[in-house]
């Protein structure tokens, strides 16, 4: 079956510092899916990618999808501490399918 | 809206239990997802539904596990006999029907956080 693989499994860094979480899945994707999951707390929808190539900015975090649609990554930029959390992408093989496959996430701590 | 709406927050329970977890979706989404979550497995679907109908439950671990949707509004997942390896972090999310190919995002429960000793 479709496998969501991110790397990597955690990043420190500094605050300021950039940060970058990346995504690749065994199949193409029809579309791409983006979550942040604080502590304790639940997945939280960031974004969705469609098209082949596609760049979105949200503030700090600029998402890419990968030309074949086998590949994503998250870049934030200037890290702060209310960025702490884990990043899951989470992708969809379309085809009638309305399941997402979601990668074991990127936990980012940041020190102050 | 009050987003989507899981009960109990914490669960513990004794191994050979049953035990019936709750979830509420947002009104008028007609997808609602169980998931799983795990240090070592992350996240994982067990079952799906549509239209209250079940989609796919290749997920589900094995005969101890059930789902229902009896209606829109509610959904349970049921374990029984409970065993500590079904210790784990559940929850339920909900998703708009799609216009087209592409599906929308989910919104997800605050989860039931399970233990069982």
């Amino acid at each position: 079956g479709q496998q969501v693989m991110q790397i990597p499994q955690y990043q420190h860094v500094q605050e300021g510092e950039d940060f970058t979480t990346y995504c690749n899945s065994s199949t193409t994707l029809s579309n791409i899916q983006w979550y942040k999951q604080r502590p304790g707390g639940h997945p939280v929808f960031l974004i969705q990618l469609v098209k082949s190539g596609e760049v979105k900015k949200q503030k700090r975090l600029t998402f890419q999808f990968g030309e074949a649609k086998k590949n994503s990554s998250l870049h934030i930029t200037a890290t702060q501490t209310t960025d702490v959390g884990t990043y899951f992408c989470a992708g969809n093989s379309g085809a009638g399918s309305y399941q997402l496959t979601f990668g074991k996430g990127t936990k980012l701590s940041v020190i102050p | 809206d009050a987003g989507v709406i899981q009960s109990p927050r914490h669960e513990v329970t004794e191994m050979g239990q049953e035990v019936t977890l709750r979830c509420k979706p947002i009104s008028g989404h007609d997808y609602l997802f169980w998931y799983r979550q795990t240090m070592m497995r992350g996240l994982e679907l067990l079952i799906y539904f549509n239209n209250n109908v079940p989609i796919d439950d290749s997920g589900m671990p094995e005969d101890r596990f059930s789902a229902k949707m009896p209606n829109a509004s509610f959904s349970t997942l049921k374990i029984q006999p409970s065993e500590p390896r079904d210790s784990a972090v559940y929850f339920c999310a909900s998703s708009p029907k799609t216009g087209g190919r592409v599906i929308y995002g989910y919104t997800f429960g605050s989860g039931t956080r399970l233990t069982v000793v």
